[in-house]
């Protein structure tokens, strides 16, 4: 009972370029949308997130867009490193999350 | 601070076995909680809990359980290990509010592989 749907699966992006998740929300009472980031062996950490009465937020390299009227939310990585090659996760409240995306970035 | 500790970090287990898996955090997070992590299903919720005392199924609680008696700690119990239930294991922990939507992130520990046989 996902209630949040991320896409893609994975993605491969060249390093410099812009890498672009989007997830997609049912539960109307969702108010906080965060995304998270996990390296192999590593537990996901708090990347960046965002309340819904703004539309976008930035810090530094990351920026989530946010789109209530269509429920949907979304990470854009800037200048993409190789250093960003991981999983991320979108969640919801309630305790639900995403089923990831696989980040490469190609040098 | 050590944040969110899990112990084993790995662990094969013969089917039918018992085992408990062991969580503890040192924030006086009020929130707990169980997270299996298996390729291309994300994230799924086990069990969790918002205070000493207090515990609630999330989304695949069949053939676990936990207790939590203290704020600190919250183990997960396999009860008769399966082969489906091999997966990487992650306990959480947050600030209270985290539910409502207040804007706290979770903490996460560095997971425990379990291997069913």
């Amino acid at each position: 009972q996902q209630q949040v749907k991320q896409s893609p699966q994975s993605l491969i992006v060249q390093k410099g370029g812009i890498s672009i998740i989007n997830c997609a929300y049912e539960n109307t009472a969702f108010d906080y949308f965060p995304w998270y980031q996990q390296f192999p062996g590593k537990g996901p950490a708090l990347l960046i997130a965002i309340r819904p009465d703004v539309s976008e937020k930035k810090e530094g390299r990351f920026t989530i867009s946010f789109n209530k009227s269509a429920k949907q939310f979304s990470l854009h990585i800037m200048d993409s490193q190789p250093g960003d090659s991981a999983t991320y996760f979108c969640a919801g409240t309630k305790l639900v999350f995403g089923a990831g995306t696989i980040l490469r970035v190609k040098s | 601070n050590a944040g969110v500790t899990q112990t084993p970090k790995f662990q094969v287990l013969k089917t039918g076995q018992s085992m408990t898996l062991q969580c503890a955090q040192d924030m006086n997070h009020e929130y707990m909680s169980w997270y299996r992590q298996d390729p291309g299903m994300g994230l799924r919720l086990i069990h969790y809990s918002v205070g000493a005392g207090i515990t609630d199924q999330g989304e695949v609680p069949n053939g676990y359980n936990v207790s939590r008696s203290t704020t600190e700690d919250f183990p997960l119990r396999l009860l008769s290990a399966a082969p489906s239930q091999t997966s990487v294991y992650f306990c959480a922990s947050s600030r209270r509010g985290a539910l409502s939507g207040l804007g706290y992130g979770y903490t996460f520990g560095s997971g425990t592989r379990l291997t069913v046989v």
